[in-house]
């Protein structure tokens, strides 16, 4: 079984700061994917940006980019520009190919992500 | 519109009583789940349908049983109802199992006094 760890219960930036929320994660699978998820207070759980565990690029959506380290088993989420709106629950996902993914997304405990105007 | 959609957001309800909670996908998307988060947060898969077939059953009492009538559609009833199932039940589904993300409705807050 995989884990998925967050080690950051909370975390808190200035606006337009750059903050980084750290993940670990333990596998014995090859391929896999991974994903950061954010819940703001709406309760609405948004797909922020995937990694794919074959590609060696680091995934990167707009403000938000992701440090990839297969080895390491790392996946940490860099906020370039914090803004108000980024102030949330921040998860970290994985999902095994294994089974079929099947056993559906394996969550971190989260990170609350506070941004200080 | 909206492409995970559960109802009802919030269900409040006596303990001993049964409850569904439906969930509807308008992606096409062949798999779909049902996630439980608890109060600290965490987010736990309860079941996994694809195409219809009960992929994976995770310990949860057999008090939850997941149904779909067709792709687009998976509820979750919920028998005699225990303090402790108090929680935010979220439905999601992907387009292929676990290869791509999931999307995820807006969740259902159950409170059970």
């Amino acid at each position: 079984a995989q884990t998925v760890t967050q080690s950051q219960p909370e975390m808190s930036v200035q606006e337009a700061e750059t903050v980084t929320l750290s993940c670990t994660y333990d596998t014995s699978e090859s391929d896999y994917y991974l994903f950061w998820y954010k819940q703001p207070p709406s309760r609405q759980m948004i797909l922020v940006i995937r990694q794919e565990a074959y590609k060696q690029q680091n995934a990167t959506e707009n403000r938000f980019s992701v440090n990839f380290q297969k080895a390491a088993k790392s996946f940490s989420l860099k906020i370039s520009d914090s803004q108000l709106g980024d102030a949330a629950m921040y998860f970290c996902a994985f999902i095994g190919y294994s089974g079929g993914g099947a056993d559906g997304l394996t969550f971190g405990k989260g990170t609350h992500l506070i941004i200080q105007p | 519109d909206t492409a995970v959609s559960q109802t009802p957001k919030y269900l409040v309800t006596q303990m001993g009583n049964d409850k569904s909670i439906k969930c509807e996908q308008n992606l096409g998307h062949d798999t779909m789940y049902w996630y439980k988060q608890d109060s600290k947060k965490f987010l736990k898969i309860m079941f996994s349908y694809n195409n219809k077939e009960l992929i994976i059953n995770e310990t949860v009492p057999n008090r939850f049983s997941p149904k779909s009538p067709d792709k687009a559609h998976l509820n979750l009833h919920i028998n005699s109802l225990e303090l402790g199932d108090s929680a935010v039940y979220f439905c999601a589904s992907s387009q292929v199992m676990g290869h791509t993300e999931a999307f995820f409705g807006q969740g259902t807050r159950l409170t059970v006094v």
